[in-house]
């Protein structure tokens, strides 16, 4: 079945620094991926639709500017949190679905931010 | 927004069928019920999907209404290993189409 990949799994970081993380569809294509954030106890939250070759599509209430999101390949997405500060610590996922036309969206494991 | 209602929790014994309810009264004409589950600090699973026939696989049974508002989840044989939070989704199908996740259930499967 799809496999979606995230790395790292757990990151610990400075207030102040940058953090990348990645999303990568093993072994098919997604033009389209999907960047969640979730805090304890919550529900997942959808922060942007990841597009390849094109502009992401923010929710609305998430800024661009703090969680740039790059859509390089039609396998590999990257989430980076730019000048991180201790609210932006969480559970970050991402999911994807075959461009072809899958009905099913596979998740990935999951990256733990924690920021200092 | 969600477009789903569901009990914030439920209790099921070891061994025996644990039902999920799902309310979707506005659901779309072209709008899929999908169940995922999350364990705890893991990535959300895919369970099963449909559009308005009942549907089986290997883990769980989906029964959806005739007017297609609300659904439920059937796990024959509920184990602890079942022990999760479970979210019904409506959604257009497709890859680029977005999942919004409400607040879900929480499956405690007690031994």
């Amino acid at each position: 079945g799809a496999v979606v990949s995230q790395h790292p799994s757990r990151v610990i970081c400075k207030s102040g620094t940058s953090v990348k993380i990645e999303c990568r569809s093993l072994d098919f294509q997604a033009t389209t991926m999907f960047w969640y954030r979730q805090f304890p106890k919550k529900s997942l939250m959808l922060m942007a639709t990841s597009n390849e070759g094109s502009k992401a599509t923010y929710e609305q209430g998430v800024e661009k500017d703090k969680f740039l999101i790059n859509h390089a390949s039609l396998t590999l997405s990257t989430l980076t949190v730019t000048s991180a500060h201790p609210e932006d610590s969480s559970f970050y996922i991402c999911s994807a679905g075959e461009s072809s036309g899958a009905n099913v969206l596979t998740f990935g494991a999951g990256s733990r931010l924690t920021v200092l | 927004d969600a477009k789903t209602t569901q009990p914030p929790s439920m209790d099921c014994a070891e061994g025996r069928a644990a039902n999920l309810p799902c309310n979707h009264s506005t659901i779309s004409g072209n709008e899929y019920v999908y169940w995922y589950r999350q364990i705890h600090s893991q990535g959300p699973q895919y369970i099963i999907h449909g559009l308005k026939n009942n549907e089986t696989n290997e883990m769980a049974s989906l029964i959806i209404t005739e007017d297609r508002k609300s659904s439920t989840l059937i796990l024959p044989h509920a184990t602890l290993r079942d022990t999760a939070v479970y979210y019904c989704i409506v959604r257009v199908g497709g890859a680029t189409n977005k999942l919004i996740f409400g607040t879900g259930t929480l499956l405690a499967v007690q031994p």
